[in-house]
């Protein structure tokens, strides 16, 4: 079993519609990073959080470190927010580690 | 201009040759980070730098090598190259520059490697 799960693993919506992508992880640990992987390939940092809520723009990022689980939200959805959304966890060693990620398409 | 640059950001070789992919960041980042990213699959960590003189081993790096020439220079080497290391690999740098922490890293645009 991976260490850190995301779901779903694909996830295709119509323009404006709520998303949320979804991370569960095992490990104790020190921060969460929600990251955007282009279709051209490159990576983004988007959210670092240890405890909360954090919001920027469109998108929130929750966590709830008793239930070891994190969540990204985007409101009014946008073609342009098609990438893969990554979820790391810095693990108690100071050590990154991936979840596989989030594929999302959002149709016009 | 990119904070993180890689080169090249395609190659194509063949099973057995030596290639190199080279990292440079104009961030003032004294870590540096190697990772390759397979489909379905999450970030690998390769190797990674703290400074020029502090080189460590990831999960994954048998089969490879880095040279960290400079601060700002971090190159990834594959001794004699073979179709399973066909992905893409990621140049990451992180510091304290600009008051953030050495937790966010900052990524190189990638590049894609081939092996036939």
């Amino acid at each position: 079993k991976n260490e850190v799960e995301q779901s779903p693993q694909n996830l295709t919506a119509q323009e404006g519609e709520f998303i949320t992508i979804n991370c569960s992880y095992s490990v104790g640990i020190s921060a969460l990073h929600w990251l955007q992987q282009h279709p051209g390939g490159g990576i983004v940092s988007l959210f670092m959080l240890s405890s909360g809520k954090k919001k920027h723009g469109r998108l929130i990022a929750t966590i709830n470190i008793q239930e070891k689980h994190s969540s990204l939200h985007i409101t009014a959805s946008h073609p342009r927010d098609s990438a893969v959304y990554i979820c790391a966890v810095r693990d108690s060693n100071y050590q990154l580690i991936w979840g596989a990620g989030t594929k999302l398409i959002i149709k016009p | 201009d990119a904070d993180v640059t890689q080169t090249p950001r395609n190659r194509i070789t063949k099973t057995g040759k030596r290639i190199m992919l080279e990292c440079s960041q104009t961030k003032g980042h004294d870590r540096m980070y190697w990772y390759r990213q397979d489909p379905g699959l999450g970030l690998r960590l390769i190797y990674y730098s703290f400074d020029v003189k502090d080189i460590n081993k990831g999960e994954i790096s048998d089969g490879y090598s880095v040279s960290r020439q400079a601060q700002a220079k971090f190159s990834l080497s594959l001794e004699s190259a073979i179709p399973n290391q066909t992905a893409l690999y990621f140049c990451a740098t992180s510091g304290y520059s600009s008051g953030r922490s050495y937790n966010e890293q900052f990524f190189g645009p990638g590049t894609r490697l081939t092996v036939l």
